[in-house]
């Protein structure tokens, strides 16, 4: 079974519209991540926590929301979403570690793809 | 802010070739992490290999290997014994050492597409 599961793999949405992307994870990871991914470009960062009480705004937050409702889980809300908003979203986790060459290492779910019409 | 640079939009190598790929960054930290990430048409992000910045000794995974030069900013991933397997969109990455104030994310170069002929 896969370490990091995204719900839904797939999602086509109309403009103001309101939809939420919903990421699991069995890593046991204090750490998540949002990024949004546009073709030709690498992957931004939307949103991250640390822990269920910690979230922070990424380099791109702006029309998007986030809820850890547990810790292996993390979702994003776009409010009203919008044509710009269609991409590629992937959910990833870390953990700090102490030692290890894996330590804060972060891993990606398989992605969910978004349009927006 | 860090900044990450893939100058090869694409590269293109025969099947049991080496092939390598350049990746250069910007940043006045010291301690930081670089990574490479393989993104196969599955769309999934695959973690290649992994270097700390305090570490001289070059990373090794199997037939992926890098060279990393931190004064010159540079991390390159060498692939020797290309497998058509390896055809994917490749994605350099760094991530301070540092936590808070933003720096807990990756920053992502725009990717090399490499095709494997066999």
């Amino acid at each position: 079974d896969a370490d990091v599961t995204q719900t839904p793999r797939n999602r086509i949405t109309k403009t103001g519209k309101r939809i939420m992307l919903e990421c699991s994870q069995t890593k046991g990871h204090d750490r998540m991540y949002w990024y949004r991914q546009d073709p030709g470009l690498g992957l931004r960062l939307i949103y991250y926590s640390f822990d269920v009480k910690d979230i922070n705004k990424g380099e791109i937050s702006d029309g998007y929301s986030v809820s850890r409702q547990a810790q292996a889980k993390f979702s994003l809300s776009l409010e009203s979403a919008i044509p710009n908003q269609t991409a590629l979203y992937f959910c990833a986790t870390s953990d700090p570690g102490t030692s290890g060459t894996l330590a804060d290492t972060q891993y990606f779910g398989p992605g969910t793809r978004l349009t927006v019409l | 802010a860090q900044t990450v640079t893939q100058s090869q939009p694409e590269m293109s190598v025969q099947e049991a070739e080496t092939v390598t790929l350049s990746c250069t960054y910007d940043t006045s930290e010291s301690d930081y992490y670089l990574f490479w990430y393989k993104q196969p048409p599955s769309r999934q992000m695959i973690l290649v290999i992994r270097q700390e910045a305090y570490k001289q000794q070059n990373a090794t995974e199997n037939r992926f290997s890098v060279n990393f030069q931190k004064a010159a900013k540079s991390f390159s991933l060498k692939i020797s014994d290309s497998q058509l397997g390896d055809a994917a969109m490749y994605f350099c990455a760094y991530r301070s050492a540092r936590s808070g104030g933003g720096a807990d994310g990756l920053t992502f170069g725009k990717g090399t597409h490499l095709i494997i002929q066999p």
